[in-house]
C-alpha cells in the first residue's frame, strides 16, 4: 500500500460546481496534513493546511479524520482558475519528519 | 518569490553525462528536501536535510545520485551517468523545522537525458 494515496481522477467540473477531494494515508503516527496545489509545469504550492477540527478558507473547506486516516478537500463554486492538480500531503513525522506527497488529483473547470 | 531558489531551471544533457542541481533554501529554513517529479506523477521524495546532515534517503536515490548540505544551507543533488529514465523535474523544499510548518518549493530543475 502506498504511504499517501488519492482519488484518481481527473475530475472535469462545470463553472460553479461543488467538488470533493479524497486522501488517505497509511501512517497513523502522521501529525500534519496539507494540501498543495499544482499548476502544469510548476512547483507545488500551499493551499491550505489540514486541521483536525477541519478549516475553511473562503470557498475551499479541508477535514481531517485520523480515526479513518483520511483527508479531505471540498472546493465550492468552482471557477476556471481552479483547474490545477491538488497534492494531498502527510508528514510521516515517525523519528524525523518525513514529508510525503500523494499522486495528485487532477481538476479541469469547463466553463 | 518563495525564496527557494534552484539552478539551472532546464538542463538538457546527453546520456552518460553528469549532471549537478543547486538549490539555496529560505535562509533560516533548517530542513532541506530534494524531490523528483515525472509528468502526472505526484512528487516522489529523494532525500531529507536537517542542517547538515543527511537523514533519509529513499531508494528512488541510486548509487547514481548523491546530496550534499555541506555548511547546512545550499544543496547538491548530483546525478552521476545519466540515464534516459533520469529525466524529470527535481524539485528541492525547504521548511523552518516545526512540524506543521508550511514547505516552500523551488521553481524546480527541469532535467532533460537524450
Amino acid at each position: 500500500r502506498k504511504e499517501v494515496e488519492q482519488d484518481p481522477g481527473p475530475f472535469n467540473v462545470p463553472e460553479g460546481a461543488t467538488v470533493a477531494f479524497n486522501c488517505t494515508y497509511s501512517n497513523s503516527a502522521s501529525q500534519s496534513f496539507f494540501w498543495y496545489r499544482q499548476d502544469c509545469r510548476k512547483e507545488p504550492k500551499l493551499l491550505m493546511s489540514v486541521y483536525s477540527s477541519g478549516n475553511e478558507d473562503g470557498r475551499f473547506t479541508a477535514q481531517l479524520n485520523r480515526a479513518s486516516q483520511y483527508i479531505s478537500l471540498l472546493i465550492r463554486d468552482s471557477k476556471l482558475s481552479d483547474s490545477a492538480t491538488y497534492l494531498c500531503v502527510v508528514n510521516m513525522a515517525t523519528s524525523y519528519d518525513k514529508v510525503i506527497f500523494g499522486p495528485g488529483t487532477s481538476l479541469s473547470v469547463i466553463p | 518569490d518563495t525564496g527557494v531558489s534552484q539552478n539551472p531551471r532546464h538542463k538538457i544533457t546527453k546520456r552518460g553525462q553528469n549532471v549537478t542541481f543547486r538549490c539555496d533554501p529560505i535562509s533560516e529554513h533548517n530542513r532541506l528536501y530534494w524531490y523528483r517529479q515525472t509528468l502526472g506523477q505526484g512528487p516522489e521524495f529523494l532525500t531529507y536535510f536537517q542542517n547538515e546532515a543527511q537523514l533519509e534517503k529513499s531508494r528512488l536515490l541510486s548509487d547514481r545520485f548523491s546530496a550534499e548540505r555541506p555548511k547546512g544551507s545550499f544543496s547538491t543533488l548530483e546525478i552521476q551517468r545519466t540515464e534516459q529514465g533520469d529525466s524529470a523535474m527535481y524539485l528541492c523544499a525547504t521548511d523552518a523545522g516545526n512540524s506543521g510548518n508550511t514547505i516552500y518549493f523551488g521553481e524546480g530543475s527541469w532535467l532533460t537525458v537524450v
